[in-house]
């Protein structure tokens, strides 16, 4: 079965920091990576995904992620960070009909 | 045009009883999937509908859980005797024709916060 790992549950910034949140998936298959946003009070949305081609991937709001598949990582990033970039992350993997998802990571940016 | 939506928003229930929570899919997708977000747990798979296919069940934890799907749009999620331990936020999500080469995403809703007195 698949799973994912998240680091670094809790991180806190200043605005415009970079940021860096590591996923670390385990998936004999083909892999589909994603990373989806909760924002405070709102739904899952998607941020990215890579299935094939060039291993880095761009996604809204300046997010981009990077599949490394000698690492089977997937990693996500963003060079500036802003206030309205608080909101929990997660990585997921999917196979097996269904997505796989990471812990999580929560993340607080300060004005 | 419209997204996943989910019914009620939050239910509150006492120990014992049964509980049933509602998923409309956005129009047109075939599969539909029901995850559980719990504190200390994440995100976790429970059961997964595609077309007229026999759904993947493997993720529901007990005999207790259930679902259905209806004319292969509207599902239905139903706890019966729950436990407190239940209490979560129960999440649908929907998608096209899961195709490994089409990397189709998962639209979810907002979620049904369940809450075992």
């Amino acid at each position: 079965a698949q799973s994912v790992s998240q680091h670094n549950h809790h991180v806190i910034l200043s605005e415009a920091a970079s940021l860096e949140l590591g996923c670390n998936y385990s998936y004999g298959g083909t892999v589909n990576l994603f990373w989806y946003v909760q924002y405070p009070g709102q739904h899952l949305q998607l941020l990215l995904k890579y299935f094939s081609g060039d291993p880095l991937v761009k996604g809204i709001k300046g997010f981009e992620a990077e599949f490394i598949k000698s690492k089977f990582s997937f990693n996500l990033r963003k060079p500036s960070v802003q206030w309205s970039d608080t909101a929990e992350y997660f990585c997921a993997v999917r196979g097996n009909n269904r997505l796989a998802f990471g812990k999580g990571n929560q993340v607080v940016v300060i004005p | 045009g419209a997204g996943v939506s989910q019914s009620p928003s939050n239910k509150v229930t006492e120990k014992g009883k049964d509980v049933e929570l509602r998923c409309d899919p956005i129009s047109g997708h075939t599969a539909l999937y029901w995850y559980r977000q719990s504190l200390g747990q994440g995100l976790e798979f429970l059961i997964y509908f595609q077309g007229n296919s026999a759904p993947d069940k493997s993720g529901l934890p007990s005999d207790r859980f259930s679902a259905e799907r209806t004319g292969g749009s509207v599902s239905t999620l139903t706890i019966q005797r729950t436990q407190q331990e239940d209490s979560a936020v129960y999440l649908c999500a929907s998608s096209l024709w899961m195709a490994l080469t089409t990397g189709n995403e998962q639209f979810f809703g907002p979620g049904t916060r369940l809450t075992v007195l």
